[in-house]
């Protein structure tokens, strides 16, 4: 089944406490990228990647890193995780950077973090 | 002015009846409009894709684009219970390396028995 998997599903950490979500995709996409969804806020570009050891900021970048060292991964880090990066995290996918189709992103389930 | 903009609702909208869902964009130069359906606490759900003007049809749904004036809607005829969740429209933002999409922060549909 061709679908874009994010792990953990929800995570609970406190103040400074390095963590990494991932991302993994089975459809050989080369186009992946971060969200944070906040409410009244809607969806937020955190980083994307063009392909593999390519990646560069989206529109909120502050606080995360990510590397994409192979193409099916793309993992979020939160080196010192802050109270205001509590959110929805979304991982997606799309074939390749483009126009038209190959912009249609599949989206992952989603991971809830809470930063105390 | 935001990049893409929706009414965030809710709009209620009795079952059987025509659901619309409008959202304007900013940058005259976008090329690519999608529409995506969220489900309280899911992911978004690509329904629609749109990429010249006028109407496309798909069962239920059409999607309508009018590049002049910057607008998509989606109309989704005979309304059911499951077509309640959050519709997020989005746009491509022209000019980069990558191809960007902007997401509006999306409108919240009731469909009322």
């Amino acid at each position: 089944e061709a679908q874009v998997t994010q792990n953990p599903r929800y995570l609970i950490t406190v103040t400074g406490k390095k963590l990494t979500v991932t991302c993994s995709q089975n459809m050989n996409h080369e186009y992946m990228s971060w969200y944070r969804q906040d409410p009244g806020l809607g969806l937020r570009q955190i980083y994307y990647s063009m392909n593999v050891e390519v990646t560069d900021k989206g529109d909120v970048p502050e606080g995360y890193k990510v590397s994409r060292k192979e193409k099916r991964n793309f993992p979020l880090i939160l080196e010192s995780p802050s109270p205001n990066q509590t959110s929805l995290y979304f991982c997606a996918s799309s074939p390749r950077p483009g126009q038209g189709p190959y912009n249609e992103q599949f989206f992952g389930p989603g991971t809830r973090l809470t930063v105390l | 002015q935001k990049e893409v903009e929706q009414n965030s609702g809710p709009l209620s909208v009795p079952e059987g009846a025509i659901a619309s869902l409008n959202c304007t964009y900013s940058d005259r130069g976008s090329q690519s409009f999608f529409w995506y359906r969220q489900y309280s606490g899911k992911s978004p759900e690509l329904i629609m894709s749109i990429y010249s003007n006028g109407d496309k049809e798909d069962g239920r749904f059409t999607a309508q684009l009018n590049k002049a004036s910057q607008y998509v809607s989606l109309l989704i005829r005979d309304s059911q219970p499951s077509d309640s969740a959050t519709y997020l429209c989005a746009v491509n933002r022209p000019g980069s390396s990558a191809s960007k999409i902007i997401f509006g922060s999306g409108t919240r549909l009731s469909i009322r028995p």
